[in-house]
C-alpha cells in the first residue's frame, strides 16, 4: 500500500521569503512523485514530477524538489515566493492511480 | 486542443435526487479518473478506468457509479445523492505508460441539501 502524509497544513509565509513544503510518502515499490498546484476555484495543474535519475527535479514557477529515498521525502522549495503562489499544494505518489496527500495551503503575505 | 472538460461546473442537488457528472477528454489518452476533493482530505480516488471497455473501484466507490462511453468520454452517477457526497469533484487522464503525470479537469462542484 502507499500513503502520502503532508508534514504542514497551513504555512504563512513573507514575500521573497525562502518555502520549504514538507512531503512523506511510503510505498512498498519504486513509485513516481508529483507535486500539483491547485490556485483558488480551478482544477490542479503539475509543478514537477520525479520519475528515475537525478534526485533534484526542477519545476515550472521557480519550484524545486529534492527525492530523499532514504527518508523517503519528495519537499518541494522556492528560494523566493510572490504573492501569487499563494495557492494549495498537492503532493502524490504512485504509477497510474495517484495517492495525493492531505494539502498544503501557502500564503503569501506582503 | 481543450484537454480535459467536465460539465455541469456547479450542480445543487436535494437529497435522493440522481444525476451524471460528465467528463471528456481530446488528447487520445487511455486512462481516465474520478477524484473527489474535501477540505483537510486531498484528492481520494472515486472510479477509474484504464482502458476503454475497463473500470475499476477506487478508494470511495460506494453511492457512484461510471461509464466509460468511449476513448473520449468517463462519467460518473449519483443514484441518489446525500449530504455526504457534497464536495468537489474532478476528472483527470493519462497516457497509461507515459510518466503517470494525470491532466486534470476544472472540477464540479456539487452541493446536495
Amino acid at each position: 500500500a502507499q500513503s502520502v502524509t503532508q508534514l504542514d497544513s497551513q504555512v504563512p509565509v513573507f514575500e521573497e521569503a525562502p518555502v520549504e513544503l514538507r512531503c512523506n510518502y511510503s510505498s512498498s515499490v519504486s513509485v513516481y512523485l508529483f507535486w500539483y498546484v491547485q490556485y483558488p476555484n480551478q482544477g490542479l495543474q503539475l509543478l514537477l514530477k520525479y520519475l528515475s535519475g537525478s534526485t533534484l527535479v526542477k519545476g515550472i514557477n521557480g519550484f524545486e524538489a529534492e527525492f530523499n529515498k532514504s527518508q523517503t521525502s519528495f519537499h518541494l522549495r522556492k528560494p523566493s515566493v510572490h504573492i501569487s503562489d499563494t495557492a494549495e499544494y498537492f503532493c502524490a505518489v504512485g504509477r497510474g492511480k495517484l495517492i495525493f496527500g492531505q494539502g498544503t495551503e501557502l500564503s503569501v503575505k506582503p | 486542443n481543450a484537454g480535459v472538460t467536465q460539465t455541469p461546473k456547479f450542480q445543487v442537488l436535494k437529497t435522493g435526487q440522481s444525476m451524471t457528472l460528465q467528463c471528456a477528454q481530446d488528447m487520445n489518452h487511455n486512462s481516465m479518473y474520478w477524484y473527489r476533493q474535501d477540505p483537510g482530505m486531498g484528492l481520494r480516488l472515486i472510479y477509474y478506468s484504464a482502458s476503454e471497455g475497463t473500470t475499476d473501484k477506487g478508494e470511495v466507490p460506494n453511492g457512484y457509479n461510471v461509464s466509460r462511453l468511449n476513448k473520449r468520454e468517463f462519467s460518473l452517477r449519483l443514484e441518489s445523492a446525500a449530504p455526504s457526497q457534497t464536495s468537489v469533484y474532478f476528472c483527470a487522464s493519462i497516457i497509461t505508460g507515459r510518466s503517470s503525470e494525470q491532466y486534470f479537469g476544472p472540477g464540479t462542484r456539487l452541493t446536495v441539501t
